[in-house]
């Protein structure tokens, strides 16, 4: 039972680079995250989505988007990379009887 | 708002004694609380669900409560090990669905002493 898988583990950007970081899930929950979790931070939700086809803003969306096309797959895509998205990013799951949260393993991304 | 408080911030604390973490939160119309574990440069790892119906829950030397007229819950940790080393977090749900956006706690990070 793999939970929540998030690729890539690490990756290294220079400013203005995009990309996708990919979460998926084979747990058939409805509820998907985005955190991001800074040094020494807590989590700070970036964006999340109760089904396939809805998704909606966190507390700091900006420079980010997602999409949910499938209830297994939720990714999140860096537009223009900018020094203060130097971060790790993980990616959780939501089981809609229980609320129960399941996390996968982050991605930490660095913009140079 | 709810804000989610976790003290105290760090604990050092020899082998084989039991501990308490606390967890208080300010708005006690949640849906459930859930604690995390988190090991250096990993995920979380979920250890314990109570949810807003229920007084506490138990799995192996872990037991949680829930006293959501106060806006606490605590952990219990029985026979401290090394391996016990972590950030321990909470995390609120609240409302009355299950699909609301949890509020974290900036954690407690435990030692355990050999």
């Amino acid at each position: 039972n793999a939970g929540v898988t998030q690729t890539p583990k690490f990756r290294i950007l220079k400013i203005g680079q995009s990309m996708t970081l990919q979460c998926t899930q084979d747990m058939n929950h409805n509820y998907m995250y985005w955190y991001r979790q800074d040094p020494g931070m807590g989590l700070k939700l970036i964006y999340y989505s109760v089904g396939a086809g809805i998704t909606d803003k966190g507390e700091v969306p900006n420079g980010y988007n997602v999409s949910r096309s499938t209830t297994e797959d939720f990714p999140l895509r860096l537009e223009l990379a900018a020094p203060s998205q130097t971060s790790v990013y993980f990616c959780a799951s939501g089981a809609r009887n229980t609320g129960e949260l399941f996390f996968g393993e982050g991605s930490r991304l660095t913009v140079l | 708002k709810q804000e989610v408080t976790q003290i105290p911030a760090a604990l050092s604390v020899p082998e084989g004694e039991n501990l308490v973490l606390n967890c208080s939160f300010t708005d006690s119309a949640i849906y459930n609380l859930q604690w995390f574990r988190q090991d250096p440069g990993k995920g979380l790892t979920s250890l314990l669900l109570i949810q807003s119906s229920q007084r506490e829950q138990t799995s192996g030397r872990l037991n949680a409560s829930l006293d959501k007229s106060s806006g606490r819950s605590t952990l219990y940790i029985a026979a401290s090990q090394p391996g016990d080393s972590a950030t321990y977090l909470c995390a609120v749900r609240p409302g009355e669905t299950s699909g609301s956006r949890l509020t974290f706690g900036e954690g407690t990070q435990l030692t355990v002493n050999p």
